[in-house]
């Protein structure tokens, strides 16, 4: 089945300690996304990229770093220097990330990240 | 950047019933896009439409993207249509790419 996978469902950390969330696709997508969604909120995002080995800020990307060594994968790191990590993290990948008709975003089932 | 609002922010409905919910934009867009959030948290796409009408069954959409916002309709609406529904727009994707708050549905069998 092709699709976006994420793991874990569920993370717990304890305060200062950098947590690494994974985010695969078997879509052949060009465009990969990390979004945060707070509790009753829209979603915003943090990083994205459009190709291996790039990728660019979104509108609140201090305290998370990325990688993108392979196509598939899209890993975000929430460093201990995010200062309110706990929240829904939702990955996206489309097909080229320009935009058009046929680069509707497809959604991973997420990880609920809470800070203890 | 671009701000999106989204309206009623919540809505019940009886099992059956239709209903709109709208979306603006505070400035031209060229990718808007529907999505819906199950109660589990998956978003699924409904649909891409940066202008004119588009019908999916019981759903459909219109956009008027000289007035700068768009409509998604729900007929005969069923449980499992609950969850909240978020609209986004801007320009390609990336930080010109907003998503609206949401308007939470909630159907009632």
């Amino acid at each position: 089945d092709g699709g976006i996978t994420q793991s874990p469902k569920y993370l717990f950390r304890k305060e200062g300690q950098n947590v690494t969330l994974s985010c695969e696709q078997n879509l052949n997508h060009d465009a990969m996304y990390w979004y945060r969604q707070d509790p009753g909120q829209g979603l915003r995002l943090i990083y994205y990229s459009q190709i291996v080995n790039d990728f660019q800020k979104g509108d609140i990307a201090e305290g998370y770093s990325v990688s993108r060594e392979k196509k598939e994968s899209f890993p975000l790191t929430v460093t201990s220097a995010q200062k309110n990590p706990t929240a829904f993290y939702l990955c996206a990948s489309s097909s080229t990330g320009t935009g058009g008709p046929t680069d509707t975003q497809y959604f991973g089932p997420g990880t609920r990240l809470t800070v203890l | 950047g671009i701000q999106v609002e989204q309206s009623p922010p919540d809505l019940i409905l009886q099992e059956g019933a239709n209903s709109t919910l709208r979306c603006n934009f505070s400035d031209s867009v060229n990718n808007l896009q529907w999505f819906h959030q199950n109660p589990w948290g998956q978003l699924i796409n409904l649909f891409y439409i940066p202008s004119g009408t588009k019908q999916n069954g019981r759903l459909s959409a219109t956009t008027v993207a000289t007035e700068r916002y768009s409509l998604l309709y729900i007929s005969s609406s069923q449980t499992t249509d609950s969850g909240v529904y978020f609209c986004a727009g801007g320009y390609n994707y990336g930080q010109n790419f907003v998503f609206g708050p949401g308007t939470r549905l909630s159907v009632l069998p």
